[in-house]
């Protein structure tokens, strides 16, 4: 158990449908990252989060947007849903200490759209 | 640009073989960083090991050892005696210093089937 938390385990939905994808970090971790992992296109960097400010982008679609809040949990918003956004979905978050933190990841959630 | 490869897709061994996964990378940086990951059946992505950039020394964990060199730009992973339980796939994953970011570039992993 690494100690990320990311709910809900799965979600199925349709296409056209907006769907919220939570984390929550390791206990004093301040960075949370977010990454897609797709059969074609593998695992990709989406988004960084430190401390509640925006950090680093990636591949990320402008359908998709994320944020972290105070408590430094982080949601991840997917809108107009389309099939190919089927995948799994990561959560990583590192501490503050040194300048390349360990990222430590979630168990994801599988997102299926119908 | 920085580059990952893992050229083997899938490996099979027999229970008790050592086997090696291969790790390739490229980047311009002069400082960063490697990792491997384990995504076991489970799904989950399981950290293994971190080495920087300017530690070369080998490291050795029970029946995991991997080989960093730069001089090859490798970072190599072997697992001694495997087990059923070391099948999963392997991620091998690099950090740029440069960037000023912190995101993972991962490599599309290896696939490792132990047969009992």
């Amino acid at each position: 158990d690494s100690g990320v938390t990311q709910t809900p385990k799965h979600l199925i939905t349709a296409t056209g449908q907006r769907v919220t994808l939570r984390c929550s970090p390791r206990s004093g971790d301040l960075s949370v990252y977010w990454y897609q992992q797709s059969l074609d296109q593998g695992l990709q960097f989406l988004i960084q989060y430190y401390n509640g400010e925006e950090r680093a982008k990636g591949n990320i679609l402008e359908r998709f947007s994320a944020q972290q809040f105070p408590d430094l949990h982080s949601e991840l918003n997917l809108s107009s849903l389309e099939l190919g956004d089927s995948a799994l979905y990561f959560c990583a978050s590192s501490s503050p200490r040194g300048a390349r933190d360990t990222q430590y990841f979630g168990p994801g959630t599988r997102l299926t759209v119908l | 640009a920085q580059k990952v490869t893992q050229a083997q897709t899938e490996i099979s061994v027999v229970e008790k073989e050592d086997v090696t996964l291969d790790c390739v990378y490229e980047t311009r940086d002069t400082t960063y960083y490697l990792f491997w990951y384990k995504q076991p059946p489970s799904g989950e992505l399981v950290f293994l090991i971190r080495r920087n950039s300017f530690d070369e020394q080998n490291e050795i964990s029970g029946r995991y050892s991997w080989n960093f060199q730069k001089s090859t730009s490798s970072f190599n992973f072997t697992i001694t005696a495997s087990q059923v339980v070391d099948s999963a796939v392997y991620f091998c994953a690099l950090s740029e210093a440069q960037t000023g970011a912190n995101n993972l570039f991962f490599g599309t992993g290896t696939r490792l089937t132990v047969i009992p």
